[in-house]
């Protein structure tokens, strides 16, 4: 079973600051995601990677294969981006669903 | 565009009936997942499925059924509801390639 572990639990920032969020996993997977989620609402896809780098907006997402690790970056932080970031993470070979960590509750303040 | 609609989105029963929550998709995907969400623990799979009639069991599988006759609906029941199945269940359809779509969630008290 994928252990996943999210750091760090919780964070709070000011608006305009530069966040990262660490996602490590144990074993071999063939995609990461990550989720977004705000208070009470639903579940959001904002990235799935197999490897390198992507961008959406100011959010980017990167994931090392080799050492089991991806991080998301927030620039320009807003108050909006205040939310729970979930990484979760496919096994190898096979859509048996996702493994989850338990997610990073994030809060910008202005 | 919601592509996955789940039904209830709240509902309160008594400890000992059968509830059923039903999941509908209009992307013809092949992929379909039943997850519940709690405090402490994140979200974990209960049971999925990769097909019409085609359905396997989750990390937290016991006390729940499910059921899929056609490619649109994923149907999950629990048999006999007991308090600790007090959750918030989330529905999920995946394509090879496509990512993740997540239903809107229904929150499920069992008294």
């Amino acid at each position: 079973k994928n252990e996943v572990e999210q750091s760090p639990q919780n964070l709070t920032a000011q608006e305009g600051e530069f966040i990262t969020i660490n996602c490590s996993y144990s074993v071999g997977i063939s995609a990461l995601h990550w989720l977004q989620q705000h208070p009470g609402g639903g579940i959001v896809s904002l990235f799935m990677l197999s490897s390198g780098k992507k961008k959406h907006g100011r959010l980017i997402a990167t994931i090392n294969i080799q050492e089991k690790h991806s991080s998301l970056h927030i620039t320009a932080s807003h108050p909006r981006d205040s939310a729970v970031y979930i990484c979760a993470v496919e096994p190898g070979g096979g859509a048996d669903g996702l493994t989850f960590g338990k997610g990073t509750h994030l809060i910008i303040q202005p | 565009d919601a592509g996955i609609t789940q039904s209830p989105r709240h509902k309160v029963t008594e400890t000992g009936t059968p509830v059923t929550l039903r999941c509908h998709q209009t992307e013809n995907h092949r992929y379909m997942y039943w997850y519940r969400q709690d405090p402490g623990h994140g979200l974990r799979l209960i049971h999925y499925s990769y097909g019409v009639k085609d359905t396997d069991k989750g990390e937290v599988s016991d006390g729940y059924s499910v059921s899929r006759s056609k490619t649109e609906d994923f149907l999950l029941t629990l048999e006999s509801a007991t308090s600790s199945q007090t959750s918030v269940y989330f529905c999920a359809i995946a394509g090879l390639n496509y990512g993740y779509t997540f239903g809107s969630g229904t929150r499920l008290t069992v008294v």
